[in-house]
């Protein structure tokens, strides 16, 4: 059975770093072809995915963030950490992580929401 | 990047009614596309990948077919389950980028 959880701040000042930490089971991220992704969704609007990190670390960053974002894993601890940098109100989302068996996602953690306010 | 433009926004539809969800790619995504159902407060759950295969105890009443650039969702008799918004989501190409979304309401 696999599961995902993500975990981390609540809410960030602008310009911070916000480290968001997703937790999963049922699977390895060792195992080929496998991928971990995290997707935010902004209060009332739609899905937007930002990084994906397979079992090889081959990583992939959405373009508009790359210079903000980076992507993690350890695979002993079943953990794969997203940060970005120098967030702003407009980062304000709910962010997912997901299983990716290639670059779909088929199972999602419960989601966290980060509000970027001072 | 490709865009993946979802038509209509909202759909207003009755329970037994059957729907279709359009997806649009702004270039080819050949059949890598996928589709999932978001309930208010919920995560997305997973209905489609590969443009129509069906994900493990997905009902039989979701259908998806299209390819390249042009994809639908049918739902052939909407269910009071049903009643969610949808997203479709290419795969094709990084970034994966997801549709708007299409709002299935009660009518």
């Amino acid at each position: 059975q696999i599961t995902l959880k993500e975990s981390g701040p609540t809410l960030v000042k602008p310009t911070q770093t916000l480290t968001l930490t997703c937790t999963f089971s049922g699977f390895s991220l060792s195992s080929t072809g496998v991928g971990v992704a995290w997707i935010r969704q902004p209060p009332g609007k739609a899905l937007e995915w930002l990084a994906l990190i397979y079992w090889d670390n081959d990583q992939r960053l959405s373009p508009s963030l790359k210079t903000r974002l980076t992507i993690t894993k350890d695979t002993s601890k079943n953990q794969v950490v997203l940060t970005l940098t120098d967030v702003d109100p407009v980062d304000t989302a709910t962010y997912y992580c997901a299983h990716a068996p290639g670059a779909f996602f088929d199972f999602w953690g419960q989601g966290t929401l980060v509000t970027v306010s001072s | 990047d490709i865009q993946m433009t979802q038509s209509p926004s909202t759909l207003s539809a009755s329970v037994g009614d059957r729907v279709t969800i359009t997806c649009r790619a702004s270039q080819s995504v050949s059949i890598w596309l996928a589709w999932y159902q978001q309930k208010p407060g919920k995560a997305p759950k997973f209905l489609i990948y590969k443009t129509s295969t069906l994900e493990s105890g997905v009902p039989s009443r979701f259908s998806g077919s299209g390819s390249g650039t042009e994809f639908t969702l049918t739902i052939s008799s909407l269910q009071p389950d049903d009643f969610a918004t949808y997203y479709c989501q290419q795969y094709n190409s990084s970034p994966f980028t997801f549709g708007g979304g299409t709002k299935v309401e009660i009518k």
